[in-house]
């Protein structure tokens, strides 16, 4: 299974909402990544997780709140977003973090969120 | 630091032309560097890696990519386009961190 799966594939919500996105991968990978991807751009990063604890946080703001409950499972909630934060969320896993030689990447399909 | 740079954010080429795509990067190590592409409301698929073991890297679906040290340049072909390869195509840059950095992308028409 060389799958990363994400639900909900959509999501719109309003600003006083929580909601959660899931992802998940049964690679055995031990890196997981959250992206942001705006139209036209490339996906920048938010969050990464290497053996389920929090290795990266790019200075995200703390409306999003990531969590990796175990080594398949990533999850990303969301609580008073705004409208910016609209676009395509992504998850990522790759064999570890530090080994550079298995750096690559597995994306999954994205989450369209959109904020009114 | 470490980044690239996309030449071209669209290019366009007929259907059984050369693709040529872009990509230089800045690296003060040795790089690992990726293409991938992105299809309309889906995430990224790995094309194909550099990761030092050949300079010539082939990838699926017809692609290939020479990584060239002294043009620090790592550009993505395929002789001849399909209809189905019009897409987004990302060049990123990898060291030891687990943080990749992405070109802006190329858009890639081909025409019938």
């Amino acid at each position: 299974d060389t799958e990363v799966t994400q639900t909900p594939k959509h999501l719109v919500m309003g600003m006083t909402n929580k909601k959660s996105l899931k992802c998940e991968q049964h690679m055995g990978h031990r890196a997981m990544y959250w992206y942001k991807q705006k139209a036209k751009k490339p996906p920048e990063l938010m969050f990464v997780y290497s053996y389920e604890k929090l290795s990266i946080n790019e200075s995200v703001p703390s409306r999003f709140s990531p969590e990796c409950p175990n080594s398949s499972l990533l999850n990303l909630h969301l609580h008073a977003l705004q409208p910016e934060d609209s676009a395509l969320y992504l998850c990522a896993s790759s064999q570890t973090r530090t080994s550079p030689s298995y750096n690559e990447q597995f994306f999954g399909p994205g989450t369209r969120l959109t904020v009114l | 630091a470490q980044s690239v740079t996309q030449l071209g954010s669209h290019v366009s080429v007929s259907e059984g032309a050369l693709v040529l795509l872009r990509c230089n990067y800045s690296s003060s190590v040795p790089p690992y560097l990726f293409w991938y592409v992105q299809y309309p409301n889906q995430g990224l698929q790995l094309l194909l890696k550099y990761t030092s073991a050949a300079t010539l890297v082939k990838g699926i679906n017809g692609f290939e990519a020479e990584f060239k040290k002294s043009e620090t340049s790592f550009h993505l072909t395929k002789p001849s386009a399909h209809m189905s390869d019009a897409a987004e195509y990302f060049c990123a840059v990898s060291l030891n961190a687990g943080k990749s950095t992405f070109g802006d992308g190329t858009t890639l028409t081909v025409k019938p």
